[in-house]
């Protein structure tokens, strides 16, 4: 079974600063995708980012990207430029040839101004 | 507007209880899926369909039941067999459940609390 493990219960980071959440994988399999949402206080699930596994260019959206490291079973989200909207709790998540998301326990980020 | 819906935002059960949370979704989906989310925890799949009178079992579904009658709905029943039901409970959908790569998105929740 795949296991997803976020090693950093809370973070903190200064307002226009980078911060990085940190997140690791278990599996065999060769083909799956990997993904972190953002739940802020109102607890409602968003799509941040999603790298597929099978490719080796790093996914980027506005100022998320992620540092995707295949063989070291690695999937670290870089956020620059914080801004106070980005206070939440983020969760890595897997999803394999199994089609369920398998989530780690979450990130839990303080932006401070 | 296109979207997932959830009620009630906040349900309370007593001992003996069964109680359901609704869900329902007019982005044209096939697939719908329940997860769990206790304090500390990331989220854990309780059941999930993925077409119309079909649904499967996840990590955690001992004591619930679903039905999928609708393509646009998916309630989900905590029955009394649930001896730990207090949690906050996330619907979501996807296009499909055939590709991993397909985006699953969520709604609002229901809080579920024992009295």
């Amino acid at each position: 079974a795949q296991t997803v493990t976020q090693s950093q219960p809370e973070m903190s980071v200064q307002e226009a600063e980078t911060v990085t959440l940190s997140c690791t994988y278990d599996t065999s399999e060769s083909d799956y995708y990997l993904f972190w949402y953002k739940q802020p206080p109102s607890r409602q699930m968003i799509l941040v980012i999603r790298q597929e596994a099978y490719k080796q260019q790093n996914a980027t959206e506005n100022r998320f990207s992620v540092n995707f490291q295949k063989a070291a079973k690695s999937f670290s989200l870089k956020i620059s430029d914080s801004q106070l909207g980005d206070a939440a709790m983020y969760f890595c998540a897997y999803r394999g040839s199994a089609r369920q998301l398998t989530f780690g326990s979450g990130t839990q980020l303080t932006v401070l101004p | 507007d296109g979207g997932i819906t959830q009620s009630p935002k906040y349900l309370f059960r007593k001992e003996g209880q069964n109680v359901t949370l609704s869900c329902e979704q007019n982005l044209n989906h096939d697939a719908m899926y329940w997860y769990r989310q206790d304090p500390g925890q990331g989220l854990r799949l309780i059941y999930y369909s993925q077409i119309v009178n079909d649904f499967q079992k996840g990590d955690i579904a001992e004591g619930y039941s679903v039905s999928r009658e609708k393509k646009e709905s998916f309630p989900l029943t905590v029955t009394s067999a649930q001896k730990n039901p207090t949690a906050f409970y996330l619907c979501a959908s996807s296009r499909t459940s055939g590709r991993a790569g397909e985006t699953q998105y969520f709604g609002p929740g229901t809080r579920l609390l024992v009295l």
